[in-house]
């Protein structure tokens, strides 16, 4: 167990339609990271987080959006959904935003949420 | 953008046979990360790396962070079935305010009892 927490762990949904997945960091970490795994891109750095705060943008397209709330915990929100949204969609926490390497900033990754788009 | 070329691809192996991954790139990295992923789970976090040259183990698993800064390898020692997954390599360049995290395609090992 990581510590770090998703829902909802499966998730099937029509096209055109908009769900939110929601991530609980590890207790103490400040930094939250989106990333999508399809099965032909892959593992793609979506967005990071930290402290409220948009750190980081990556392949993150503009029907997408984030954001981390006071309490630490993140939500993504996919809006207008097509079939080739359909992957699944990765929570990560690290203490730091990434920039004290040398003091032990590690990623953890949640165990994901299946998004299915028929 | 920055890439990380992971080989093999796949990996075949009979049982207590060891293991070698590597990833190559062309831009340095401040930090290299190894994981591993079962089916349907989310990546775990093997080893980390933080310093160029840095050799570090976890158990049967040994990996070291790169003179060159561009490059970093995983090897696992005495294979056992438990082991099949995907490997991942991934590392995090933090230039400036900038911060990126790349991954690796992944190495897929497959372990015959």
């Amino acid at each position: 167990d990581s510590g770090v927490t998703q829902t909802p762990k499966h998730l099937i949904t029509a096209t055109g339609q908009r769900v939110t997945l929601r991530c609980s960091p590890r207790s103490g970490d400040l930094s939250v990271y989106w990333y999508q795994q399809s099965l032909d891109q892959g593992l793609q750095f979506l967005i990071q987080y930290y402290n409220g705060e948009e750190r980081a943008k990556g392949n993150i397209l503009e029907r997408f959006s984030a954001q981390q709330f006071p309490d630490l915990h993140s939500e993504l929100n996919l809006s207008s959904l097509e079939l080739g949204d359909s992957a699944l969609y990765f929570c990560a926490s690290s203490v730091e935003a990434g920039r004290n390497y040398y003091s032990g900033n590690t990623i953890y990754f949640g165990e994901g949420s299946w998004l299915t788009v028929v | 953008g920055q890439q990380l070329n992971q080989s093999p691809q796949s990996m075949f192996i009979q049982e207590g046979e060891d293991v070698s991954m590597n990833c190559t790139s062309s831009s340095i990295f401040n930090t290299w990360l190894w994981y591993k992923q079962d089916p349907g789970e989310g990546p775990v976090l093997l080893i980390a790396l933080y310093k160029a040259g840095e050799l570090t183990s976890n158990g049967r698993l040994t990996a070291q962070f790169g003179i060159t800064r561009k490059d970093s390898f995983l090897n696992i020692s005495a294979s056992i079935p438990s082991d099949v997954g995907i490997y991942f390599c991934a590392g995090i360049n933090s230039g400036g305010s900038n911060y990126k995290l790349t991954f690796g395609k992944g190495t897929l090992l497959t372990v015959n009892p």
